[in-house]
């Protein structure tokens, strides 16, 4: 079935520090998500990507389709500490298609 | 984007006990999901819970195990039937809205 990998699967960095993830995939997606899940909480959908090369901020968070349409990569600029948690990429074909996610990458942000 | 709220937030169960989890979304909405997500896991589907038709269940999720409700657009219920330790879990409700995706806050389950 189709499976997505997440690299790093964890990541320590300093406050103020860039972070960059990424999320790859054998099978071609339509639409994109990336979402953060604080401890104890659901996961919050952070940027939707919907076309192959677009690209999307949401502040500090930039992502970007793959022109492939089988990876995608989140950027976290100056991180500070409430950046901390599980970020989580997701990927759906059609609408009607079942969204499948990541393992996930940790991360945790020393002051 | 909608509210979903869940409960409850969490519970303490004793095995071969039921757990019955509500899922209440502030706007009407077709598609609605329920979601596992074990300790320190990923989110795994178990069924999707669409208005006026039988639940759809994935790979490795019965009916019997895993019944659900959906009376009307706006509230669906999952039950934890005979439940053991190996349920412990988050349990997500989930709607989905045009291609975007929406999680509740959760119901943490133990069974002890």
């Amino acid at each position: 079935g189709q499976q997505l990998n997440q690299s790093p699967q964890s990541m320590f960095i300093q406050e103020g520090e860039d972070v960059s993830m990424n999320c790859t995939s054998s099978s071609i997606f339509n639409t994109w998500l990336w979402y953060k899940q604080d401890p104890g909480e659901g996961p919050v959908l952070l940027i939707a990507l919907y076309k192959a090369g677009e690209l999307t901020s949401n502040g500090r968070l930039t992502a970007q389709f793959g022109i492939t349409r089988k990876d995608s990569f989140l950027n976290i600029s100056a991180s500070i500490p409430s950046d901390v948690g599980i970020y989580f990429c997701a990927g759906q074909g059609t609408s009607y298609d079942k969204v499948i996610f990541g393992p996930g990458t940790s991360l945790s942000v020393i002051p | 984007s909608a509210v979903i709220s869940q409960k409850p937030s969490r519970d303490i169960c004793q095995r071969g006990t039921s757990l019955t989890i509500q899922c209440q979304v502030d706007s009407q909405v077709t598609m609605m999901f329920w979601y596992r997500q074990q300790p320190g896991q990923s989110l795994t589907l178990i069924a999707t819970a669409n208005q006026g038709s039988e639940a759809t269940y994935e790979s490795g999720f019965v009916i019997d195990k895993f019944p659900i409700s959906r009376p009307n657009l706006t509230f669906s219920t999952l039950t934890v039937s005979n439940m053991s330790p190996e349920d412990s879990s988050i349990y997500l409700c989930s709607i989905q809205t045009g291609d975007e995706q929406y999680f509740g806050p959760g119901t943490r389950l133990t069974v002890t």
